[in-house]
């Protein structure tokens, strides 16, 4: 079945940088975009950005242009989402979300998140 | 940037009540809005598209509506497993996704 499987929790200090992975399986990786979504704790969702795995073609929200990399490794389905310049701010959950078939710009599969916490 | 508005942010129904949650664009989007579900714990699920387009395996209870600025969101009969916090997201660029704030919805 379709499945994102994300990398484990993280505890950094601020000004760190954080990588999160985010492992697709079950369908044609290089046919969906990945989206980025951020959740701070009793928050809302936050969405971070895309990347289109077929090219390596990203776009950032705004918020986050210049502090997030997102790349991805076609030969193991895995995309990656790296944040620099940690603040506690950051502390979130951090989900990768593919992009649908019938739309790349809705997420129709969620990865289980992967908790960031930033703290000296 | 267009910015979305969700209301009521949260709201108390019984079993079987019929639910609304609405969701305002500042600027038309046409019928570039989803939404999704996110139960206690849990991570976001994918419910709607194009408005009123239900994904795969999304019971028939839930529906939406709307276009331009103004969208809805109905549960037509609210069941325990409905609770959870729905968020709307609108995709007309695909530079600038956004979503709203969120709605919680309870069991009274």
């Amino acid at each position: 079945q379709v499945q994102l499987v994300q990398s484990g929790a993280e505890v950094k200090k601020p000004g760190a940088s954080v990588k999160v992975s985010c492992k697709a399986s079950g369908y044609t990786f290089t046919g969906y975009y990945m989206h980025w979504v951020r959740q701070a704790p009793g928050q809302g969702l936050e969405w971070m950005g895309w990347i289109n795995p077929n090219n390596g073609g990203t776009n950032y929200a705004q918020k986050f242009q210049g502090r997030v990399t997102m790349t991805r490794d076609t030969s193991i389905s895995t995309a990656y989402m790296e944040l620099s310049r940690l603040r506690s701010d950051d502390t979130a959950m951090f989900y990768c979300a593919r992009g649908g078939a019938a739309t790349a710009l809705v997420m129709d599969v969620w990865g289980q998140g992967t908790t960031v916490t930033v703290s000296s | 940037d267009i910015q979305m508005t969700q209301s009521p942010s949260s709201l108390s129904a019984s079993v079987g009540d019929r639910v609304t949650i609405t969701c305002r664009a500042s600027q038309g989007i046409g019928n570039y809005l989803a939404w999704y579900q996110q139960g206690p714990g849990k991570v976001p699920k994918l419910l709607i598209y194009a408005t009123f387009t239900l994904q795969s395996g999304v019971p028939s209870r839930f529906s939406g509506s709307g276009s331009g600025t103004d969208f809805t969101l109905t549960i037509s009969s609210l069941q325990p497993e409905d609770v959870a916090t729905y968020y709307c997201q609108r995709y007309d660029s695909a530079l600038a996704l956004t979503f709203g704030g969120g709605t919680k919805v309870e069991i009274k």
